[in-house]
């Protein structure tokens, strides 16, 4: 069965830096053919996909967001970790990481999500 | 890359089949067979639907189905239930991920 959680923090202030940990279970991200993105969703509004990462340590980034995103793994822990710089308020959103299969470019399985809010 | 165009509502009856649009461009939608679904009930995750156009995951009922005609996917719900109400989120993959603005079902 696999699962994801997200956590960090829940208010950041404007110029800060997010990093959030999306914590798995059910599947290795040392398997070929494995992903893990992040997805967020200000409230309200539709979802946005920001960030990816292969089990062979290929990342993919948002183009409008690239230079603000950082995103890693540790296979061993079955984490992958986003981080955000420079936030903003307009990035007040839930995260969610979501398992993906490389054959399919789809997000099969999805975290809760995680609120983060950006205020001063 | 600009968001997938998806009708802001649809509405239908018990019973009823309805269908939402998600328009894109020959750069992603009608360049790939690659359009997922999603769904997504108040507060919660979205939840897969729908995978390379028209595939259903296990333990989706068939009355959701999928197609694709050039630059716009589609998602046809038959037989309406009151638990299909939602959001409905298109996404094609396009060298990189792009989502639709969403479509709120109301089943009436």
């Amino acid at each position: 069965q696999i699962t994801l959680k997200e956590s960090g923090p829940t208010l950041v202030k404007p110029t800060q830096t997010l990093t959030l940990t999306c914590t798995f279970s059910g599947f290795s991200l040392s398997t070929s053919g494995v992903g893990v993105g992040w997805i967020r969703q200000p409230p309200g509004k539709a979802l946005e996909w920001l960030a990816l990462i292969y089990w062979d340590d290929d990342k993919r980034y948002s183009p409008s967001l690239k230079s603000r995103l950082t995103i890693t793994k540790d296979t061993s822990k079955n984490q992958v970790v986003l981080t955000m710089t420079n936030m903003d308020p307009v990035d007040t959103a839930t995260y969610y990481c979501a398992h993906v299969r490389s054959n399919v470019l789809d997000f099969d399985y999805w975290g809760q999500g995680t609120l983060v809010t950006v205020s001063s | 890359q600009s968001a997938l165009t998806q009708p802001a509502s649809v509405s239908g009856s018990p019973g009823q089949s309805i269908t939402i649009s998600c328009t894109g461009t020959s750069s992603d939608v009608g360049s790939y067979n690659l359009v997922s679904w999603y769904q997504q009930h108040p507060g919660k995750a979205p939840k897969l639907m729908i995978y390379e156009v028209s595939k259903r995951p296990s333990g989706v009922s068939n009355r959701f189905s999928g197609s694709k005609s050039g630059n716009t996917a589609s998602l046809t719900i038959s037989g309406l239930q009151a638990e299909d109400e939602a959001d409905y989120y298109c996404c094609s993959y396009a060298g990189r991920w792009v989502f639709g603005g969403g479509t709120k079902l109301t089943v009436l």
